[in-house]
């Protein structure tokens, strides 16, 4: 069974600030990964898809990385800024249907 | 224009009751999913569907009847509504399953 952790559960950085979203899963026979991003009493927002061929994906200020093997992914934020701040969701897609990690509440702080 | 849009947005009822939540995409996506976002705001799956055909059905009580009349549409069905079904419900849709998902604002279920 396909299990995704995230770590940290939570971070609050100062703006401007470089940071690293963690998030781990089980099983690596997967399709692809996702990184989401939820804001207070809304949906999810696709970010970043990772297929599971590619090492990595980058849009503008973000960049996700993928080690297959390792079962691990990381989410790159550079200069952060305060309108940066939700939860982070990654999720895989595989034999099982997509699992979701319990998401890294971000704050960023002015 | 909305690409994923959900109705209601908030629904309050007793338990007991049967309620629906209606979920439209205007992207031209083939597969359409409905999620259950918890008190823990754990996300989990519920079904998908694909082309209006049931292609994921997790374990869910069988009282949730999801019904797709076209494949721009899902709607959610709920018999008998009990405490535990409190939750945010999102709908989602995606042009296949390895393509990213895009999600609606959400239905906040209140059960009294």
């Amino acid at each position: 069974k396909q299990e995704v952790t995230q770590i940290p559960a939570a971070l609050s950085v100062p703006e401007g600030e470089n940071l690293v979203l963690n998030c781990s899963f089980t099983d690596s026979a997967i399709y692809n990964l996702q990184w989401f991003r939820q804001d207070p009493g809304k949906g999810l927002t696709s970010l970043l898809l990772i297929q599971s061929s590619q090492r990595e994906q980058t849009s503008g200020r973000l960049n996700a990385s993928l080690d297959k093997s390792s079962g691990r992914s990381t989410l790159y934020i550079a200069a952060s800024q305060p309108g940066d701040s939700a939860t982070y969701l990654c999720a895989v897609a595989g034999n099982t249907p997509l699992v979701f990690g319990k998401g890294t509440r971000l704050s960023v702080i002015a | 224009d909305t690409a994923v849009s959900q109705t209601p947005k908030y629904l309050v009822t007793q338990m007991g009751n049967d309620k629906s939540i209606k979920c439209e995409q205007n992207l031209g996506h083939d597969t359409m999913y409905w999620y259950k976002q918890d008190s823990k705001k754990f996300l989990k799956i519920m079904f998908s569907y694909n082309n209006k055909e049931l292609i994921i059905n997790e374990t869910v009580p069988n009282r949730f009847s999801p019904k797709s009349p076209d494949k721009a549409h899902l709607n959610l069905h709920i018999n008998s509504l009990e405490l535990g079904d409190s939750a945010v419900y999102f709908c989602a849709s995606s042009q296949t399953v390895n393509q990213p998902q895009h999600f609606g604002d959400g239905t906040r279920l209140s059960i009294l």
